[in-house]
């Protein structure tokens, strides 16, 4: 009953450096997204993935690169963080039949110092 | 481009009594999903409801349901006898149907959302 899951939870890293955020689900899904909320800003999509090895741009996407290798993991990764970046970062995933509602992992909280 | 709105950052509510939290959408698109995502401070995202746009029968889900107005694009949320439980992050969210080739294969698109207090 694992469904998706983030991590880390918790990261706090300097400017400059590299990270990369891990998204594992295991409800066979096609679709898996990354979103940032922000302070009164919701959440905006930064990247998304059909399937296996397709990754595609989201409305933010700019500082961000994304690989999908495995249908079942979806990795976000950051090469140069900046304080703008600081956020909270939602990996969801669906699945094409249905009403395609999101499944969401619990978040991860990123502080770029 | 798809929009969501939801007008009002903030609203407040006596336990027990009942609320609206209001949203609003603009879309050319005639078949589409609407969604209500509810955010307590642990800040998991719960499904709350859902509305097919091809319906006119309004969703309910115990003591939630919606108001929707297809024409006026509007998808109101309401939340009777409110509990302390309720106390959350609402968003409201749209996604279109129909697939369009090279297009954004139907993604979420997310209001600001609506921050829900609860008085006891």
């Amino acid at each position: 009953n694992a469904g998706v899951t983030q991590t880390p939870k918790f990261r706090v890293l300097k400017t400059g450096q590299s990270m990369t955020l891990l998204c594992a689900q295991d409800m066979n899904h096609e679709y898996m997204y990354w979103y940032r909320q922000d302070p009164g800003m919701g959440l905006r999509l930064i990247h998304y993935s059909v399937g296996e090895g397709t990754t595609a741009k989201g409305e933010v996407p700019d500082g961000y690169n994304v690989s999908r290798l495995k249908k079942q993991n979806f990795l976000l990764g950051l090469e140069s963080a900046a304080p703008s970046q600081t956020s909270v970062y939602f990996c969801a995933s669906r699945g094409r039949a249905g009403y395609g509602e999101l499944f969401f992992g619990e978040g991860s909280r990123l502080t770029v110092l | 481009a798809q929009t969501v709105t939801q007008s009002q950052p903030e609203m407040s509510v006596q336990e027990a009594e009942t609320v609206t939290l209001s949203c609003t959408y603009d879309t050319s698109e005639s078949d589409y999903y609407l969604f209500w995502y509810k955010q307590p401070p642990s800040r998991q995202m719960i499904l709350v409801i859902r509305q097919e746009a091809y319906k006119q029968q309004n969703a309910t889900e115990n003591r939630f349901s919606v108001n929707f107005q297809k024409a006026a694009k509007s998808f109101s949320l309401k939340i009777s006898d409110s509990q302390l439980g309720d106390a959350a992050m609402y968003f409201c969210a749209y996604r279109r149907s129909s697939y369009r080739p090279g297009g954004s294969q139907g993604n979420l698109i997310f209001g600001k959302g609506t921050k829900l207090s609860v008085k006891p």
